[in-house]
């Protein structure tokens, strides 16, 4: 199986900051990974998928880069709404695995 | 409108069983590769099954193979899990996600319906 390890687990920041969260793959995945946010009490949402393509509707502050085992999803001027936790998967076989999870919350 | 409706969820004992379903509408239900993926109260996600379209192949993770078994009606337009020998562990609130082949992801997701496997 494929395990996939984001850090940090858990990220403080102010309205405009710019936070960057890693995702990495313990074998290579090419770019077959997604970004997902989830906020309290709501379904998670696709973000980023194949890596770096920004799903429609998602704001260009989101960004995503990397291939193979190394992965980053970064957030540009930092919003309210922005406060949430993001999870990285793997689609690139089965089992399906997500990261542990990477929580944004206000400083 | 595009959705995805989960139902079935409740409270059952050790041991028992629940069948969940979940509703599509808005897309062409047969197309599209469906999982069921759960995060217990507070934890992350964990990927729990898959089927294709057709529903011929399937797939399930570990810690629920023997024990769930994921199905579909295509003329229905739902899917189904069917969960035995339920375990404390279990217990968690169980998403439905659409599959996309071109995005390699889960493009759309339920709100979920809440297993709580206690005495």
């Amino acid at each position: 199986d494929i395990q996939m390890t984001q850090s940090p687990s858990s990220v403080s920041a102010s309205v405009g900051d710019r936070v960057t969260i890693t995702c990495r793959a313990s074998q290579g995945i090419n770019t077959w990974l997604a970004w997902y946010q989830q906020k309290p009490g709501k379904a998670p949402k696709l973000l980023i998928y194949a890596a770096s393509s920004l799903q429609s509707g998602v704001p260009s502050r989101f960004s995503g880069s990397g291939s193979g085992t190394d992965f980053t999803l970064s957030i540009n001027s930092l919003q309210p709404e922005d406060f949430a936790t993001y999870y990285c998967q793997q689609g690139d076989s089965f089992p399906r695995t997500f990261g542990q999870g990477t929580k944004v919350e206000i400083k | 409108e595009l959705q995805l409706v989960e139902s079935g969820g409740g409270l059952v004992q050790p041991g028992g069983s629940l069948r969940l379903s979940c509703a599509a509408f808005g897309f062409t239900f047969d197309s599209y590769a469906m999982s069921w993926v759960r995060q217990a109260p507070g934890k992350g996600l964990e990927w729990v099954s898959s089927i294709s379209g057709s529903g011929v192949t399937t797939y399930y993770a570990d810690s629920v193979k023997g024990r769930f078994t994921i199905s579909r009606d295509n003329s229905k337009n739902t899917l189904f899990l069917q969960m035995n020998s339920l375990r404390a562990d279990d217990t968690a609130l169980y998403y439905c996600a659409r599959w996309g082949d071109y995005y390699d992801s889960y493009i759309e997701w339920g709100q979920g319906t809440l297993v709580t496997v206690s005495s």
